[in-house]
């Protein structure tokens, strides 16, 4: 069965510097991962996904992941963090072909002024 | 764009009541799902649907039922509330799994507190 973990519960940064959210998973067949950003009482929005297309995959807002296989990685990054990305990022993975999103536990991001 | 809405973003319930939380979605989606959200935990998945009238366990569907009618509307069920159930509930929708895994379309959250 597939997992994921984040890697910091919580993350801070200054505005203007960059961004590193760290995200592992675990899966038995090629995976789909995703990141996805929660902003206080709203729900959940895809940031991007990777579905076995490039490894460097581009998303909304100047956030990038790169897909690592062999270090199993999945991380998030910007280079610029803005006031407005804080939030709560969680990175999803799921097997090939399969409705089971598994979610991790969530990296709370905060930008300082 | 794809619009899920839920029934309600605030309900307080009192212990042994029963809660129904509405789930809506405008994409002629397949597949629906209702999560709850934790601090700590990440979500999980209480139950899903591929289709109108069925439905599949998640990993927590203890104490939980669902109903899925038609195949715009996700019912989630709390048969008798109890205070461990408080939490945010998350509903989303995605297409059909075929070759990849689609991305889900969740809703703003119901946050329920069982008094």
């Amino acid at each position: 069965a597939q997992s994921v973990t984040q890697l910091d519960s919580h993350v801070s940064v200054s505005e203007g510097t960059p961004v590193l959210l760290r995200c592992n998973y675990s899966s038995s067949y090629s995976p789909s991962l995703f990141w996805y950003v929660q902003h206080p009482n709203k729900g959940l929005q895809l940031l991007l996904k990777y579905t076995s297309a490039a490894t460097l995959v581009k998303g909304i807002n100047g956030f990038e992941a790169e897909f690592k296989k062999s270090e199993t990685s999945f991380h998030l990054t910007k280079p610029s963090a803005h006031m407005s990305d804080a939030a709560e990022y969680f990175c999803v993975v799921s097997d090939y072909n399969n409705n089971d999103m598994r979610f991790g536990a969530g990296t709370r991001l905060t930008v300082k002024p | 764009d794809v619009k899920v809405t839920q029934s309600s973003r605030y309900l307080v319930k009192r212990t042994g009541e029963k809660v129904f939380l509405e789930c809506v979605q405008d994409m002629d989606h397949e597949n629906m799902f209702w999560y709850r959200q934790d601090p700590g935990l990440g979500l999980r998945l209480i139950y899903f649907s591929y289709d109108v009238k069925m439905k599949e366990k998640g990993d927590i569907p203890e104490g939980y039922s669902v109903s899925r009618e038609k195949k715009e509307r996700f019912s989630l069920i709390l048969e008798s509330a109890s205070t461990n159930q408080t939490s945010m509930y998350l509903c989303a929708s995605s297409l059909l799994t075929s070759g990849q895994t689609y991305e889900q379309y969740f809703g703003p959250g119901t946050r329920l507190t069982v008094t």
